[in-house]
C-alpha cells in the first residue's frame, strides 16, 4: 500500500482480554517501530525490529506486552490480560533504513489504532 | 534524565500571522532533532530534522527551524500561518547516536487557527 496500514483502528476491550494490533508496513521498510501515546501526551517508544529482528525492546511497559514481526513486513503487537492503563493509540512507523546510520531520518506512521480498556 | 519539553501545550494565532513553537532539550550528546505534525484523522508526517551541519533547518510546508546548541533548543517557525497548520505539533529527540529512530517526544503543543 501506498502508507503504513494498521488495524484495528479502534479496539475496546474488557479489562483482562488479550489484543492483537496488526500493522503493515510500506513495502520494503526495513525498520519498524512501535509507540505508544496516551492521552495528551507524545509518543512513547515501545520497541524496534529490523526486518525481522527485535533488536529493541526496552520500552515495553511489562511482560504483558509483546511484539513479533516473523516474516520481516507485518508485525503484530499483543496485549495480554489488558488493564485500563494500557488505554492509549498505538502507532506504528516504517522507515526504509535501518535505524543506525539511516541516511534520511524518516519515518513513516500509520494513523494508529485505539485501543480502549473499560 | 533525558528530556523533550515544549513549554507552550496550546496557541492560538491569526491566518497570515507568523507562529514559532518552542522546544528545549536536556540531552548529554549531540541529539538528533526532529519536529512532526499530528492533524486529525492522520498519522504524524516529519517536517523537518537536523542532525548536524547548518543549524537553520528548512522543511515541509514552509517551516523552518534553528538548532541552538547554547541554549539547547530546536524551535519551529512559519513565517504566515495557513488554516491548513492547524494540528499538534511535536518535537522529538533521538535517544541513541546510533538508533535515531528510538525517539523521545515532547508532550506536543496544539496550534489553532483563527481567521
Amino acid at each position: 500500500g501506498a502508507g503504513v496500514s494498521q488495524s484495528p483502528r479502534y479496539k475496546v476491550a474488557k479489562r483482562g482480554q488479550d489484543v492483537a494490533l496488526r500493522c503493515d508496513p510500506i513495502s520494503g521498510h526495513v525498520s519498524l517501530f512501535w509507540y505508544q501515546q496516551a492521552l495528551g501526551q507524545g509518543p512513547e517508544f515501545l520497541t524496534y525490529f529490523q526486518n525481522e529482528a527485535q533488536l529493541d525492546k526496552s520500552g515495553l511497559p511489562s511482560d504483558r506486552f509483546f511484539a513479533e514481526r516473523p516474516e520481516g513486513s507485518v508485525s503484530t503487537l499483543k496485549i495480554q490480560r489488558t488493564q485500563q492503563e494500557d488505554s492509549a493509540v498505538y502507532l506504528c512507523a516504517s522507515s526504509l533504513e535501518r535505524a543506525s546510520g539511516g541516511l534520511t531520518g524518516e519515518l513513516f506512521f500509520g494513523e494508529g489504532s485505539r485501543l480502549t480498556v473499560l | 534524565a533525558q528530556s523533550v519539553t515544549q513549554p507552550d501545550i496550546h496557541i492560538t494565532v491569526s491566518e497570515g500571522a507568523s507562529l514559532e513553537l518552542r522546544c528545549n532539550y536536556s540531552y548529554g550528546a549531540t541529539p538528533y532533532l526532529f519536529w512532526y505534525v499530528q492533524s486529525p484523522g492522520q498519522g504524524l508526517q516529519l517536517l523537518l530534522k537536523y542532525f548536524s551541519g547548518d543549524t537553520l533547518v528548512q522543511g515541509i510546508k514552509g517551516f523552518e527551524a534553528e538548532f541552538k546548541r547554547s541554549q539547547s533548543s530546536f524551535n519551529l517557525r512559519k513565517p504566515s500561518v495557513h488554516w491548513s497548520d492547524a494540528a499538534e505539533y511535536f518535537c522529538a529527540v533521538g535517544l541513541t547516536t546510533d538508533s535515531w529512530g528510538k525517539l523521545q517526544f515532547g508532550a506536543g503543543t496544539q496550534v489553532v487557527v483563527t481567521p
